[in-house]
């Protein structure tokens, strides 16, 4: 069964550097989305992504994110500078339709010192 | 503006019994999805059920059922014969056309199968 995987499942960075986070989607699905989970807390939206370029974006989702899809299979979010707060899970997830199933990636653990 | 609320933090179920988690939620569209996610310890989210808001039958994936009341805003999961790998955290979560290509999660309910 397709699935969305992420790269990598843990990340460690130092406070200030730019770290990259990898998702290849479903192949056949049309949308692309990051999501964010802080330890303990709910799922939070960042960005939605279509037709190469982003439909929605949250209030979390400020200029130290972008996102780009470098190919045909990949779609990456950068974070530039890392903040001690931007520790988190970070969810990729797609969906063949805006108004379909989204199914996620198994996340990419952030940690920043 | 969306909402949704889970008020069960953690529930306990002994295997082989039924649960229902509890979701409620706000919206004024009248075209809306409902989604429940299950999230293991490993961490993934793995997609469980959805409920259109025009279904009329309550949606059911084999031990997972939806317990879809649209007058009061609820979509109660239910899960038949626990196992002990049901164990996990429950998410509901909601998508309307206000905000089509997102999806917006309730607090969670942690999940224990007791043997």
């Amino acid at each position: 069964e397709p699935e969305v995987t992420q790269t990598p499942s843990h990340q460690v960075t130092q406070m200030g550097q730019e770290v990259i986070l990898r998702c290849v989607p479903i192949s056949n699905h049309l949308y692309f989305y990051w999501y964010r989970q802080i330890l303990g807390q709910k799922v939070e939206f960042l960005v939605s992504f279509y037709n190469n370029e982003i439909s929605e974006k949250s209030e979390i989702f400020d200029d130290q994110f972008s996102v780009e899809r470098p190919d045909g299979s990949n779609f990456t979010l950068k974070i530039r500078s890392t903040k001690l707060e931007d520790s988190a899970m970070y969810f990729c997830a797609s969906s063949e339709w805006d108004t379909d199933t989204q199914y996620f990636g198994p996340g990419t653990r952030l940690t920043v010192l | 503006a969306q909402k949704i609320t889970q008020t069960q933090p953690g529930m306990f179920v002994q295997e082989k019994e039924a649960v229902t988690l509890d979701c409620t939620y706000d919206t004024s569209d009248q075209s809306y999805g409902l989604f429940w996610y299950k999230q293991p310890s490993s961490g993934e989210m793995i997609f469980l059920i959805y409920q259109g808001s025009y279904d009329e039958q309550n949606a059911t994936e084999g031990r997972y059922s939806l317990n879809f009341q649209k007058a009061r805003k609820s979509a109660n999961l239910v899960i038949s014969a626990s196992q002990l790998g049901d164990s996990a955290m429950y998410f509901c979560a909601m998508r309307d056309t206000g905000s089509a290509r997102q999806l917006t999660f309730g607090s969670g309910t942690q999940l224990t199968v007791l043997p």
